[in-house]
């Protein structure tokens, strides 16, 4: 099993420019997160998908950052314009979701460090 | 609301002392619990889990019992190495809520020859 993709694995990009970034989770599953982690805040859970739908964007910082999941094999996190404070790691992860109630973990993938300058 | 605490690090220890990563939870109904390690420069992975009271889940050495009259998923190992360098994140996962879990803020485990 190839696990979750994420890319690119790194990204440094200039103030005001698009980024945009990648992920791919473990087949079969149908739930998707994605996070940010930086040292002063933590790891944040921005937004997560079931079956391809938004369920909870609460997370998302602002207007700036958006997410879409157009099939079960591809999310995609985008920031327009990116500003400095938005320099962390950001993380994709996805689960088997059942409604019979058993728990599955979340599997991780290796990240993104996106620099912003 | 649910919430996770875990002690704060850094800990620092010493190669084949005893960890003991202390976590506490505030959650409804019956939560199942997590330990998940970040090691440098990856992202998580699950260590080990419990989804009962008084489950006692292991990996690799550790392991935390699910206490639910302390509400605490404390980690213990008896023998720390130093590839055990890591953050620890303790976590749990309320009934439903497609598997969104509540992570701890992460204590940093540091292990010297």
């Amino acid at each position: 099993d190839a696990g979750v993709i994420q890319s690119p694995r790194h990204e440094v990009t200039e103030m005001g420019q698009e980024v945009t970034l990648r992920c791919k989770p473990i087949s079969g599953h149908n739930s998707l997160f994605w996070y940010r982690q930086t040292m002063m805040r933590g790891l944040e859970l921005l937004i997560y998908f079931n079956n391809n739908v938004p369920i909870d964007d609460s997370g998302m910082p602002e207007d700036r950052f958006s997410a879409k999941m157009p099939n079960a094999s591809f999310s995609t996190l985008k920031i327009q314009p990116s500003e400095p404070r938005d320099s962390a790691v950001y993380f994709c992860a996805s689960s088997l979701y059942l409604t019979s109630g058993s728990s599955y973990e979340q599997y991780f993938g290796p990240g993104t460090r996106l620099t912003v300058t | 609301g649910n919430s996770v605490t875990q002690m704060e690090g850094p800990v620092t220890l010493s190669e084949e002392a005893f960890l003991t990563i202390n976590c506490t939870y505030t959650a409804t109904g019956y939560p199942s619990l997590f330990w998940y390690v970040q090691y440098p420069g990856e992202g998580l992975q699950l260590l080990l889990k419990a989804t009962k009271a008084d489950d006692k889940g292991s990996n690799k050495g550790f392991e935390a019992t699910y206490r639910k009259e302390t509400t605490s998923f404390h980690l213990e190992k008896g023998s720390v190495q130093v590839s055990d360098s890591a953050v620890y994140f303790c976590a749990l996962k309320v009934s439903g809520g497609y598997n969104k879990l509540i992570f701890g803020a992460g204590t940093r485990l540091a292990v010297h020859p």
